[in-house]
């Protein structure tokens, strides 16, 4: 069965950096596109990123833009988030999500980043 | 970006009865390959979020019939029949027709 399995996360101040990774099993890895969303508390789901199922483009929501890096290692079929220049209202639980005919299937069990000072 | 507004916001319902969820768009969810990318999650509480339906009326792996997505352009609609406890929870419609993937508010499925 798919499984998507995540690390890192943890508290951080403001303008420190973090790494997520979400290791992935149960499917062919190197043929689906990963996404990222996240859920800030009290509010709704949002969709950060996407990388290819080669690495080769990834997309960007503006609120992370030229902050947050999306990679993967089709080798350890294996995505990450790199968080960089981290804000206060980046507070949130990130999951990493399988792409699927251009919607998204399945979700990591969620990790919490909490930016503060 | 896409602006994807859900009503009701909150919706109790009897068990055994019917739900509807509404979900309107800000643009067209047309892709220029001719699909509609509209998709319907629900969240369990203290569960991560499931694919219900995809492309509008695709209902994912292992969805029960239950469950039926219609709708077209910019006028989405999740019905829910017969609801059942498990059913509780946020139900939210999703775009995917363009970057970034933008989601409605969510709506809470109480019993």
């Amino acid at each position: 069965q798919v499984q998507l399995v995540q690390s890192g996360g943890g508290v951080v101040q403001p303008g420190r950096s973090l790494r997520l990774s979400c290791a992935a099993s149960g499917f062919n890895f190197s043929v689906y596109g990963m996404h990222w969303v996240r859920r800030a508390p009290g509010k709704g789901l949002e969709w950060l990123t996407v990388i290819s199922y080669d690495g080769s483009y990834m997309f960007y929501a503006d609120s992370v833009k030229g902050r947050f890096t999306v990679s993967r290692d089709n080798s350890k079929n294996t995505v990450y988030l790199q968080l960089d220049g981290l804000r206060v209202g980046d507070t949130a639980v990130y999951y990493c999500v399988k792409g699927y005919s251009r919607s998204i299937d399945f979700w990591g069990q969620g990790t919490l980043v909490t930016v503060s000072s | 970006d896409v602006v994807l507004t859900q009503t009701p916001l909150s919706s109790p319902v009897t068990l055994g009865q019917s739900a509807s969820i509404s979900c309107w768009s800000s643009q067209s969810l047309v892709h220029s390959d001719g699909n509609t990318y509209l998709s319907w999650l629900h969240q369990r509480p203290g569960q991560t979020p499931r694919l219900l339906i995809y492309k509008v009326s695709y209902r994912f792996s292992e969805v029960p019939d239950r469950f039926s997505g219609s709708g077209a352009g910019t006028d989405f609609t999740l019905k829910i029949s017969r609801v059942e406890p498990d059913d509780v929870g946020v139900y939210s419609c999703m775009q995917s027709a363009q970057f970034p993937y933008t989601f409605g508010q969510g709506t809470k499925l109480e019993i």
